[in-house]
């Protein structure tokens, strides 16, 4: 079964960083796409970032463009979110999801929770 | 960025009855459209893509149409698993953009 956890989230001061993962498993992680979509409180979905299958192209959305970084290693099936500079605004909770075609996202994490705040 | 904005923000329906729910585009997003479901404490389960083709082991009372700027998501008879929150996606430009969501709650 395709299982997708994230970790890494926390309470970090403004200005501050962290670093997510997350863990995939049950299925070819080095075929898929992977993505990270966050939902702060009381709002709606956004799209942070998606990497391809060997890593070599990324994408971000400009709220979060040069301070945070998409990567993964597919020797440990893990997809990770370097997050500098954090801002007040990037308190959400962060999903990661496998890109089914075209990024639409089939399986989705149960998602790491990041406060920032002083 | 293109704008997904759905209606109605609420829908009240019985089980059993049909629910029908809109998206709509601030530009084309030819058919690169999908719908999620949300269940609270639960990640999005990915329901239609490309418009009108059923995810994976997704029941066949869920429908999809529309292209262009104008999507619907049908529930033909609502079943009590059905209630929860659906969001349309767009997939056409990036950055990938969702709608605000509609809650379809029991009547």
């Amino acid at each position: 079964e395709v299982q997708l956890v994230e970790s890494g989230g926390g309470l970090v001061q403004p200005g501050g960083s962290l670093r997510l993962s997350c863990a995939a498993s049950g299925f070819t992680f080095n075929t898929y796409w992977m993505h990270w979509v966050r939902q702060a409180p009381g709002k709606g979905l956004v799209w942070v970032s998606r990497i391809n299958s060997d890593g070599s192209s990324t994408n971000y959305a400009d709220s979060v463009k040069g301070r945070f970084t998409i990567s993964r290693d597919n020797a440990k099936n893990t997809v990770y979110l370097q997050m500098n500079s954090l801002r007040a605004e990037d308190t959400a909770v962060y999903y990661c999801g496998r890109d089914l075609v075209g990024a639409t996202l089939d399986w989705w994490g149960q998602g790491t929770l990041v406060t920032v705040s002083s | 960025e293109i704008v997904m904005t759905q209606s109605p923000a609420t829908l009240s329906v019985s089980p059993g009855e049909r629910a029908t729910l809109s998206c709509r585009a601030s530009q084309s997003v030819s058919s690169n459209l999908a719908w999620y479901q949300r269940k609270p404490g639960q990640a999005p389960r990915l329901l239609m893509y490309l418009a009108s083709v059923r995810a994976t082991a997704i029941p066949a009372r869920f429908s999809g149409s529309g292209s262009g700027t104008e999507f619907t998501l049908t529930i033909s008879s609502l079943q009590s698993e059905d209630f929860a929150i659906y969001y349309c996606q767009q997939y056409n430009n990036w950055p990938n953009t969702f709608g605000q969501g509609t809650k379809l709650e029991i009547k």
